[in-house]
């Protein structure tokens, strides 16, 4: 079954660090433009970061600086290295692959993300 | 920035209305524009790209047009599981922005 999974989310006090992983199976991160979206409570969806094939990064100005996005090959993983986490990062983060005309056409089912002190 | 505004912020119909959806862009986006749906709790789920281009799997009952800076998604005969929020994305310049969300609910 292609599909992806996230993982690493949690609770974390402000200006802490978190990093998110998504597993994808049935299908090769590295070869596949991937990206984070996040949605906070009751609100709507965010782009946060993109990675290309050729590794090339683009981030959302709100997370710049603070999010790193990379991958791992040998584990067919995703990741996002989230540092010095504010309150306004708590949301959902989801994984999405991009597909045709660039529209994300798979998501993962999302990994709860909670700063707070 | 690109700002997507979507309109109406909530719209209810009945089982068999024909609903529409509209998405404007601040600026140009030719067609590279995608249409969500999202239900509760779950993850978002592509509907239409390049603004009207049906997803593999997603029924014939959807349909996008537009291009430029003004978009539509329209449903011809509303399901009552189509009650979602739907939202639309450009992916031609970042940030790829989405608009704000229209909730549908049935009747």
């Amino acid at each position: 079954e292609v599909q992806l999974v996230e993982s690493g989310g949690g609770l974390i006090q402000p200006g802490g660090s978190l990093r998110l992983s998504c597993t994808s199976s049935g299908f090769s991160v590295t070869n596949t433009y991937m990206n984070w979206v996040r949605q906070a409570p009751g609100k709507g969806l965010e782009w946060v970061s993109v990675i290309y094939a050729d590794g090339t990064v683009y981030y959302a100005d709100s997370v710049k600086g603070r999010f790193t996005i990379s991958r791992d090959n040998s584990k067919n993983t995703l990741h996002l290295q989230m540092n010095s986490l504010r309150v306004e990062d708590t949301a959902v983060y989801y994984c999405a692959r991009e597909g045709l005309g660039d529209a994300f056409d798979m998501w993962g089912q999302g990994t709860m993300v909670t700063v707070s002190s | 920035d690109i700002q997507m505004t979507q309109s109406p912020s909530f719209v209810s119909a009945s089982v068999g209305d024909r609903v529409t959806l509209t998405c404007r862009a601040s600026q140009g986006v030719r067609t590279w524009l995608a249409w969500y749906q999202q239900k509760p709790g779950k993850a978002p789920k592509l509907l239409i790209y390049s603004a009207s281009t049906l997803q593999t799997g997603v029924p014939s009952r959807f349909s996008g047009s537009g291009s430029g800076t003004d978009f539509t998604l329209t449903i011809s005969s509303l399901q009552p599981e189509d009650s979602a929020t739907y939202y639309c994305q450009q992916v031609t310049t970042f940030p790829h922005t989405f608009g704000q969300g229209t909730k549908l609910e049935i009747k």
